[in-house]
């Protein structure tokens, strides 16, 4: 069973310019979750998606920033006129259905690490 | 603000040694897991404490979880080189779903 794919690994975009980075959960999982981790920092809630539903995005900011997990294919954090701020790794978890009574594990992808010049 | 604060920041340790980490977080919470992050590179899940659990061992760790003091210790034993790495708590909030917050880590160098 693959694990959680994203892609590109390594993304560099210009000031202005448009990031998008992609995320295939594991098999038979539901729950996409997106996070993002500034150097030295630990990892920061953005979004949480369900097939074609937003459930949380209390952690994305309001502009330039959208999410999206479609019926048929990976789900899609889009950044849009990137500044340098938003360099960082952007790391996607997923997760099954959520378990009767709380939480079940979220496994992570490797990241995409987006660079802004 | 951060839900999970992991004390120490950095721990320096030669290989053998036993290494804790400890986590503090705020509010209550279902479960809190443990993972870690080699330089570089994405999160592995180490292990899950559920809130009505008091202690969790999974090979060499052992994970403990104080719910009256909101918090909760991680224990290496016997470390390696290979254990080397940033190591985060997280918890989920007690709303009904998996918001997972993270602490700010505790980076762990083990010296061969």
């Amino acid at each position: 069973n693959a694990g959680v794919m994203q892609n590109p690994r390594h993304l560099v975009r210009r000031r202005g310019q448009e990031a998008r980075l992609r995320c295939s959960p594991m098999k038979g999982h539901s729950h996409v979750y997106w996070y993002r981790q500034l150097p030295e920092e630990g990892l920061k809630f953005m979004v949480y998606l369900q097939k074609e539903n937003i459930i949380d995005e209390s952690g994305m900011p309001k502009e330039r920033f959208s999410a999206e997990f479609p019926k048929e294919g990976p789900s899609i954090l889009r950044i849009q006129q990137v500044v340098r701020g938003d360099s960082a790794a952007y790391f996607c978890a997923s997760s099954p259905e959520i378990q009767r009574g709380g939480q079940d594990t979220q496994y992570f992808g490797p990241g995409t690490r987006l660079t802004v010049l | 603000s951060q839900q999970g604060e992991e004390d120490p920041q950095a721990l320096s340790i030669q290989e053998g040694e036993n290494a804790t980490m400890n986590c503090s977080y705020k509010t209550s919470i279902n479960n809190l897991q443990w993972y870690r992050q080699n330089s570089g590179r994405g999160l592995v899940h180490l292990i899950l404490i559920r809130s009505n659990e008091r202690e969790k061992h999974s090979g060499r760790l052992r994970v403990t979880l104080d719910t009256s003091k909101k918090s909760s210790s991680l224990l290496i034993t016997a470390s390696r080189a290979a254990d080397t790495a940033s190591y985060f708590c997280a918890t989920d909030g007690s709303g009904g779903y998996q918001k997972v917050t993270f602490g700010t880590g505790t980076k762990l160098q083990v010296i061969p």
